[in-house]
Parts: C-alpha cells; sequence; structure tokens
C-alpha cells in the first residue's frame, strides 16, 4: 500500500469556522491531489500539486485553499467552513506521467461535517 | 456534462452471476484506469489500460479498452460478496491538460 495518512480522519466543526485537513506522503510522488466526494457528484477535484509551492485549481476550489512547502505534505483549508463542504475528503498521489499515464494513489479519507 | 459516463449507477446480483459495467466517452483518452472503493475507504486502483483494443485480466476481472480509445468494460465473473464495492473509471483525456478525471461510478452489490 501506498504510504498516505490524511488527518484528522474525523471532524466535526461550525460554520464559519477555519478548517485545515492534513495529506502526508512517505513515497516521494511529485504530484499531490485534494478531492471532495458526494453522492450523485462522485469525486471532484479541488486542487493540485505539481511540486513543492506549485499548485493549481481543480473544478470546484471556490471556498478553499492549498499550501505545500515540502514534497511529503499538502494542506487543504478551508478559510470558512460553510455546510455546503460537509462531505468525504480525499487526498491522492501520483509520480506523474510515467509511459503515458498517471496512476493515483489514495489516502484513507477524512470525513468533514459542518453543522 | 460528465466527460467519462458510467452505466450502469448501481448493480445489485447474486452470488456467481457475472457481470459488466461500462465506461464511455465521446473524447479520445490516453489511458484509463479503474478502481473500486469499498465503503469508508478510499479508491484502490485496480488496472491501467493505455493501447486501444487491449485486454487485462485480473483473477475473476477482466478490463477491455476500446479500440477507438473513448470507452472501457470492466467484466466480473461469477462474482463474490467481496467484490462489492463501488467501481470507478478515471482517464487523460489525449492532448487535454493531464489530470485525470473521474466518472461518477457504478455501485455494485453482490449478495450471497
Amino acid at each position: 500500500d501506498a504510504g498516505i495518512t490524511q488527518s484528522p480522519r474525523h471532524k466535526v466543526t461550525e460554520t464559519g469556522t477555519p478548517v485545515t485537513l492534513r495529506c502526508h506522503q512517505t513515497e516521494n510522488h511529485r504530484y499531490m491531489y485534494w478531492y471532495r466526494q458526494d453522492p450523485g457528484h462522485g469525486l471532484r477535484l479541488i486542487h493540485y500539486s505539481y511540486g513543492v509551492k506549485d499548485t493549481d485549481k481543480g473544478e470546484v476550489s471556490d471556498g478553499y485553499s492549498v499550501s505545500r512547502s515540502k514534497t511529503e505534505d499538502f494542506l487543504l483549508t478551508l478559510e470558512s467552513a460553510t455546510s455546503s463542504q460537509t462531505s468525504v475528503y480525499f487526498c491522492a498521489i501520483s509520480e506523474g506521467r510515467t509511459d503515458f499515464y498517471y496512476e493515483q494513489y489514495f489516502g484513507p479519507g477524512t470525513r468533514l461535517t459542518v453543522t | 456534462t460528465q466527460l467519462l459516463e458510467q452505466s450502469p449507477q448501481f448493480l445489485s446480483i447474486q452470488e456467481g452471476e457475472n457481470l459488466t459495467v461500462y465506461c464511455n466517452s465521446s473524447s479520445v483518452f490516453s489511458s484509463l484506469q479503474w478502481y473500486r472503493q469499498e465503503p469508508g475507504e478510499g479508491p484502490v486502483l485496480l488496472v491501467t489500460v493505455v493501447t486501444g483494443g487491449e485486454v487485462k485480466k485480473l483473477k475473476r476481472l477482466t478490463f477491455q479498452f476500446g479500440d477507438a480509445r473513448k470507452d472501457s468494460s470492466l467484466h466480473i465473473t461469477a462474482a463474490q460478496p467481496g467484490d462489492t464495492g463501488l467501481y470507478l473509471c478515471a482517464g487523460e483525456e489525449a492532448g487535454g491538460s493531464y489530470i485525470p478525471t473521474f466518472g461518477r461510478g457504478t455501485s455494485l452489490i453482490v449478495h450471497p
């Protein structure tokens, strides 16, 4: 199994509070991704990183920011949590373009509830 | 519009039955991955298909990539309760951003 951990695994927070989720990898992979998974929507990309300090937006980036100061850590921050951000958040890693494809390895997920 | 359409959305079958799930697009893909996700866990990579017409087998699972690289299928022979889960396809559009896009998945339940 790829060495990916996410913390916390579960969190309940109130509307308007800031929240930071952490993803940590031990594989030294270049790419890291944050997804959210909701019923009826599948996995949707929030932000991704292609190197230290190199990040870009995904399809649902509004209300989220990310930072990557070290290869192994990718942080997702909800500046002011809203109920619509209640979801399961997955971190994924990838070596990058290898023989014409990207294969991703996922963490165990963080279940976030915003009340 | 979803770039990758998966069908069926839900499938409930008895142990021992065969099944096929589909992943279709109007776009050409450089490669396509299949993942299985069990409740409460992250998706786990099963296979990558790259070449048009390619067939890969993983025990009772057979994966096929369409000749035009626009579609893929997953066939399970003699399904077992342990096959229960959400099956996701993902791929990178040829000439696209190199960021994989995911289908919404097929939820499979295999009853003993």
